[in-house]
């Protein structure tokens, strides 16, 4: 069965610093992966998606992320974390199959530090 | 509204009742999905609806819940004789067309509590 490991259940920035939220897949075949956003009592929000053309995604937001096969990863990043980016992040891989093939991240929690 | 709309936004009942949950999703879009967000289970899909044709329920925790829609608009999702493990945020998303790479618009969810 596929899964979705995001290495870090909390990530703690300073304002204006790089953020890295990491995510490993599983999937055998060509996965198509996901990042979306939760802010507080709030529903999903769909930063950038993968889908086999090119590796690096740019997002909403400043966020982008790169696909890596050799390494099965799909980290999400941004250059200059803001305040407004403190929030619950999901990856998220869909491998086709209908329902069968959709599989979540934990989340990662994104703390921001003034 | 613009985006897609779920009422209520907080539920709290007693343990054995029924709920009904709704979601009104975008105007247009003919695909919707309902989730549930769990502190022990994280997100998990439940259905799917292509227009009011729901294909798949293998999804849904167990018989006591159902969904449907009408029109090809508004969702309803039914949890009869509520157990206090179905507390959870229920998220409802809806799309354009059908497909899980389609892009999903969420809805702020409601937040069930079963006491």
């Amino acid at each position: 069965a596929q899964s979705v490991t995001q290495l870090d259940s909390h990530v703690s920035v300073s304002e204006g610093t790089p953020v890295l939220l990491r995510c490993n897949y599983s999937s055998s075949y060509s996965p198509s992966l996901f990042w979306y956003v939760q802010h507080p009592n709030k529903g999903l929000q769909l930063l950038l998606k993968y889908t086999s053309a090119a590796t690096l995604v740019k997002g909403i937001n400043g966020f982008e992320a790169e696909f890596k096969k050799s390494e099965t990863s799909f980290h999400l990043t941004k250059p200059s974390a803001h305040m407004s980016d403190a929030a619950e992040y999901f990856c998220v891989d869909y491998s086709g199959g209908g329902a069968d093939g959709l599989t979540f991240g934990k989340g990662t929690h994104l703390i921001i530090q003034p | 509204g613009a985006g897609v709309s779920q009422s209520p936004s907080n539920k709290v009942t007693e343990k054995g009742k029924d709920v009904e949950l709704r979601c009104d999703p975008i105007s247009g879009h003919t695909a919707l999905y309902w989730y549930r967000q769990s502190l022990g289970q994280g997100l998990e899909f439940l259905i799917y609806f292509q227009g009011n044709s729901a294909p798949d329920k293998s999804g849904l925790p167990s018989d006591r819940f159902s969904a449907e829609r009408t029109g090809g608009s508004v969702s309803t999702l039914t949890i009869q004789r509520t157990q206090q493990e179905d507390s959870a945020v229920y998220l409802c998303a809806s799309s354009l067309a059908f497909g899980f790479l389609q892009p999903q618009h969420f809805g702020d969810g409601t937040r069930l509590s079963i006491l």
